[in-house]
């Protein structure tokens, strides 16, 4: 079955305490991208890779970093995570922009 | 700040009644229009998409309509259904980034 897939999807950390959601898709595509979801802003995207080892910044870069090593693989990494991380996050993908994006089922963060 | 518009936040429709969600943008440089849809609890998915060089695009009881013009697209959900309900998301895409609009709740009263 093709999917994006999104772990953990639920967690409660503390602030500064770094955190990675894995996210992996088994359809071979090239673009790869990080949303997070708030009430009343909609979906803001936070990186994107257009393929393996690039990587570019989206609207709300700061704070969360990525890596693209496999095509499949697109882990978004917080550093040191504070409360106004606090949202729902959502990997996509796609084979390019213009198609459609696969979304995955979303991770819900909590950052105390 | 919000690169596309959406209007309205929420809306409440009678099962059978017409469903619209309104959105502009500004940046000329964006060159697709996708409209996503989410259900509670899962990922948005996609429902349909219009290129500016098209003014009228119509999926089942889905249309898309583009006014390049004046930069605005809408989306009309025609006999809208119960199964309808669900937060709509228009968007534009320019390069390799895709802006979203703030979404509206649709809700369809049976």
């Amino acid at each position: 079955e093709a999917q994006v897939t999104q772990n953990p999807r639920y967690l409660i950390t503390v602030t500064g305490k770094k955190l990675t959601v894995t996210c992996s898709q088994n359809m071979n595509h090239e673009y790869m991208s990080w949303y997070r979801q708030d009430p009343g802003l909609g979906l803001r995207q936070i990186y994107y890779s257009m393929n393996v080892e690039v990587t570019d910044k989206g609207d709300v870069p700061e704070g969360y970093k990525v890596s693209r090593k496999e095509k499949r693989n697109f882990p978004l990494i917080l550093e040191s995570p504070s409360p106004n991380q606090t949202s729902l996050y959502f990997c996509a993908s796609s084979f390019r922009l213009t198609t459609e994006l696969f979304f995955g089922e979303g991770s819900r963060l909590t950052v105390l | 700040q919000q690169q596309v518009k959406q209007s309205p936040q929420s809306l409440i429709v009678q099962k059978g009644g017409i469903s619209i969600i309104n959105c502009a943008y500004e940046n000329t440089a964006f060159d697709y229009f996708p409209w996503y849809q989410q259900f509670p609890g899962k990922g948005p998915a996609l429902l349909i998409a219009i290129r500016p060089d098209v003014s009228e695009k119509k999926e089942g009881r889905f249309t898309i309509s583009f006014n390049k013009s004046a930069k605005q697209f809408s989306l009309h959900i025609m006999d809208s259904q119960p199964g309808d309900s669900a937060t709509y998301f228009c968007a534009a895409v320019n390069d390799y980034k895709l802006s979203f609009g703030a979404g509206t709740t649709v809700t369809v009263r049976a």
